[in-house]
């Protein structure tokens, strides 16, 4: 079955720091990846999605950016993150037509 | 533009009585739709899929309908108890992505 692993766990960065968030998955190849924003009470927002490797498409413009360096790995980074960056960061895969969520991180930016 | 809407932000029950969720769309044609269940703190967990060729899926103590003309989907869980508490997501499939609403926050009450 797959898994998912996403770190940190939690993560407190001032504004203006950068930002690097990665995404494994295990007991699947060629997945498509997925990450989602969850703003405190608000629904998941989509951010980016592949489909293969090097293969990246953004859904919202922001001072966000996605890449995945490896058929297993989707990376989610910022340059310089605002407050607006916070929020609970989820990375997901799909499988037929489900789609499997990794554990999240939450982000806060202070 | 389009859009997801799920029509309670909270829906509170007693316990052994059913629960009533709605999801309404508009401006998409899905494939298909799918429900999950949010717990605080973690990703959403996927429970059903109905195709846009079902009216009806069900699975256990829960029902999913999916009227294509109304662009609206009910999801019902019956004997409810108070383990069932959680936030639930509608989703909406395409070949590459999938978009959720914002989710009804359901408490069951003892």
């Amino acid at each position: 079955s797959q898994t998912i692993h996403q770190w940190p766990a939690t993560l407190v960065q001032p504004v203006g720091s950068p930002l690097s968030l990665e995404c494994t998955v295990e007991g699947t190849s060629n997945p498509n990846l997925y990450w989602y924003r969850q703003a405190a009470g608000r629904g998941l927002q989509l951010l980016f999605y592949s489909v293969g490797i090097g293969q990246i498409s953004s859904e919202v413009p922001q001072n966000l950016s996605a890449s995945r360096p490896q058929d297993r790995q989707f990376i989610l980074s910022s340059k310089k993150l605002l407050l607006s960056d916070s929020g609970f960061y989820l990375c997901a895969l799909r499988w037929g037509d489900e789609q499997y969520f990794g554990p999240g991180t939450r982000l806060t930016v202070t | 533009s389009q859009k997801i809407e799920q029509n309670s932000e909270a829906l509170n029950i007693q316990e052994g009585k059913t629960a009533t969720l709605t999801c309404n769309y508009t401006n998409y044609s899905p494939a298909y739709l799918q429900w999950y269940r949010q717990d605080p703190g973690r990703g959403p967990v996927f429970l059903l899929l109905i195709r846009e060729n079902e009216k009806e899926k069900r699975k256990e103590r829960l029902k999913v309908t999916f009227d294509t003309t109304l662009k609206q989907s009910l999801f019902h869980i019956t004997a409810s108890q108070p383990a069932d508490s959680a936030t639930y997501l509608c989703a909406l499939g395409g070949p590459n992505d999938m978009r959720f609403g914002a989710g009804t926050r359901l408490t069951v009450k003892p």
